[in-house]
């Protein structure tokens, strides 16, 4: 079957960096997706990783291993704002996205 | 500024009455889907379409129905709401295979 796995909730400090981790098991791979989610609202496109390595944008970098089935994404420089759900996802072989349950990021002060 | 629109933004229903949540977008997208999100569940796919008169059943499609006589609308409709399709649903676009999806902003349904 087909899965995605990334943890339920993590809390960090304002200021602070974290790294969120997602791994997968899906039939085929066209590309890997994280999106942001606050509370109440859509989920909004951060980043798109199709090869192995790292792509930074901005504060925000997210990083593949295909060999692995892993990804992480990486906020630098912590902000309140940036309390919300970061969501996973892989396109399989079909072009369909498998989600994850998604990450509840809360930040402290 | 191109959109995608979603409306009613919240819905109170009875068990077994039917329920049309509808979707608009003016990015001229060809792909369009419906999904519901759930606590503890990533979003899942209810129904997709291709492009005009193309419609697909997601994974979780039983009890739901689309739609598609123009590019810009999916309507999604629930042919007798259940308790189990209290949930919020998300409708999205995205211009070809791998582009990113856009979402609306979210329907929130009860069935009571």
């Amino acid at each position: 079957g087909q899965n995605i796995d990334q943890p339920t909730e993590m809390t960090a400090t304002e200021g602070a960096i974290v790294q969120i981790n997602c791994t997968y098991q899906t039939s085929g791979f066209n590309g890997l997706f994280w999106y942001q989610q606050h509370a109440g609202e859509a989920p909004t496109f951060l980043s798109y990783n199709v090869l192995d390595g790292l792509e930074e944008k901005g504060r925000f970098s997210s990083f593949l291993s295909r060999s692995k089935g892993y990804s992480y994404l990486l906020l630098k420089e912590l902000q309140m704002k940036d309390s919300a759900s970061y969501l996973c996802a892989v396109m399989d072989s079909n072009y369909q996205l498998i989600w994850g349950a998604g990450t509840k990021l809360i930040i402290k002060p | 500024d191109a959109e995608i629109t979603q409306s009613p933004r919240h819905k109170i229903t009875e068990t077994g009455r039917q329920v049309t949540l509808a979707c608009h977008q003016t990015w001229n997208h060809n792909n369009m889907f419906w999904y519901r999100q759930d606590l503890g569940h990533g979003l899942r796919l209810i129904h997709y379409s291709y492009g005009v008169q193309d419609t697909n059943k997601g994974e979780v499609s039983d009890g739901y129905s689309v739609s598609r006589s123009n590019t810009e609308d999916l309507p999604l409709t629930l042919e007798s709401a259940a308790s189990s399709q209290t949930s919020v649903y998300f409708c999205a676009s995205r211009q070809g295979d791998t582009g990113e999806l856009f979402f609306g902003e979210g329907s929130r349904l009860t069935v009571l």
